[in-house]
């Protein structure tokens, strides 16, 4: 079955320490990656994206991903949070047959401390 | 800027009032998507539409409908809205399997 799992629901750092949350997901066919971040009472906004290539891929704000097809992991990275990055952050595979759509992960929330 | 855009922002309803909810895009999308979150859960998928074609997902319960009179626009109807129809409603385009862009939302509540 299609899936994605975030482990982490809540994740709590510093501001200023570095970042990774973990994302991995189960899918038959080469994947679509997407990583969004949702501030409280908003939109999703996406971080970067995976469709092929360099598998370390870069996304706005200073967030990076990188997809490991050994471990069906696209975790994504910062190496130092600042505190406007508290956020809900989904993890989300593109399917590519078929119809188009998300299966999202459960989401992890971060929260930053001064 | 191209954008998505949904009105309004906030709906208050009565149980059992019918609600519309709408969507625009100015960026040519030939896929919308309507999303229903809750509170600290991910999006859950009622339907899409592929250009024209209608795609509802298998636990969208009946008393959601949608309409896509032309590119730009997308409707949510919600005929009998419930307590438990309060959410956030999203509404997502794209070109086909590529990102999607998100609109700000549309908070219900029913009343």
């Amino acid at each position: 079955a299609q899936s994605v799992t975030q482990p982490d629901i809540h994740i709590t750092v510093s501001e200023g320490a570095s970042l990774e949350l973990r994302c991995n997901y189960s899918y038959g066919a080469t994947p679509y990656l997407f990583w969004y971040v949702q501030s409280p009472g908003q939109g999703l906004q996406l971080l970067l994206k995976y469709f092929s290539g360099d598998t370390l891929v870069q996304g706005i704000k200073g967030f990076e991903a990188e997809f490991k097809r050994s471990q069906s992991s696209f975790n994504l990275r910062k190496p130092s949070v600042h505190w406007s990055d508290a956020a809900e952050y989904f993890c989300a595979v593109g399917t590519t047959s078929g119809t188009y759509k998300y299966i999202f992960g459960t989401g992890t929330r971060l929260k930053v401390l001064a | 800027d191209a954008m998505v855009i949904q009105n309004p922002r906030y709906q208050v309803t009565q149980f059992g009032k019918p609600v519309t909810l709408s969507c625009s895009q100015t960026l040519n999308h030939n896929v919308m998507y309507w999303y229903q979150q809750k509170s600290s859960q991910a999006p859950k998928l009622l339907f899409h539409y592929y250009d024209k074609d209608f795609n509802n997902e298998a636990d969208t319960p009946d008393n959601f409908q949608s309409r896509r009179p032309n590119t730009s626009f997308c409707f949510l109807d919600i005929r009998s809205p419930g307590l438990g129809d309060a959410a956030m409603y999203l509404c997502a385009t794209s070109i086909n399997a590529d990102e999607q862009f998100f609109g700000p939302g549309t908070r219900l509540t029913v009343l």
